[in-house]
């Protein structure tokens, strides 16, 4: 079956350090993948996806994501954290072809220290 | 408001009783789906609707649970005679038509807590 694995459950960083999330994903074929947050209170955002093309994916808020096929990993990362960057981060996938589904990863709470 | 719209937002039922919860998705979204959360936990999928067709059900949706899509409008899903191990977030998304992995637009969830 296929699975959605993030590294960390819970992650604590001071403002103006780099975050570095990982995921990682298990299924052999075309996916599509995603990185949503749900900030306190609100409801889950997407803050970006990964279709095809350039493997390096920017996304809202100064994210980024690198797809890696070869290690199946889609990990976020951002330089410089704010303490308005404490939230939920999920990592999910949906699979290229056929169903429409969308796995998600367990989710990682960051906290920014100001 | 223009998105995902879920009610109610809190139900505490008690064990053994009925709850029927509404999504209202994007007006030109064609897909639908639901999702369970528990704390700790990502959301987890449980069914999916293409307009009127249930296209897709899990199997973590018992024969306790079942949903509806009528008109390929709203939504519904009931969990009937509920178990304490059912209390959790429901959450319902919403997609357009259009290429695979279009993403989905998620609503403020339905908390159910079973009593």
């Amino acid at each position: 079956a296929q699975s959605v694995s993030q590294h960390n459950h819970h992650v604590i960083l001071s403002e103006a350090a780099s975050l570095e999330l990982g995921c990682n994903y298990s299924y052999g074929g075309t996916v599509n993948l995603f990185w949503y947050v749900q900030y306190p209170g609100q409801h889950l955002q997407l803050l970006l996806k990964y279709f095809s093309g350039d493997p390096l994916v920017k996304g809202i808020k100064g994210f980024e994501a690198e797809f890696i096929k070869s290690k199946f990993s889609f990990n976020l990362r951002k330089p410089s954290v704010q303490w308005s960057d404490t939230a939920e981060y999920f990592c999910a996938v949906s699979l290229g072809t056929g169903g429409f589904k969308t796995i998600f990863g367990a989710g990682t709470r960051l906290f920014v220290k100001a | 408001d223009t998105g995902v719209s879920q009610d109610p937002r809190h139900k505490i039922t008690k064990r053994g009783q009925n709850v029927t919860f509404r999504c209202d998705p994007i007006s030109e979204h064609n897909r639908l789906y639901w999702y369970r959360q528990t704390l700790g936990q990502g959301p987890e999928f449980l069914t999916y609707f293409q307009n009127e067709a249930q296209l897709e059900k899990s199997r973590l949706l018992s024969d306790r649970f079942s949903a509806e899509r009528p008109k390929g409008s709203f939504s519904t899903l009931e969990i009937q005679r509920t178990e304490q191990g059912d209390s959790a977030m429901y959450l319902c998304a919403s997609s357009s038509p259009g290429r695979v992995g279009t993403e989905a637009f998620f609503g403020q969830g339905t908390r159910l807590t079973v009593v």
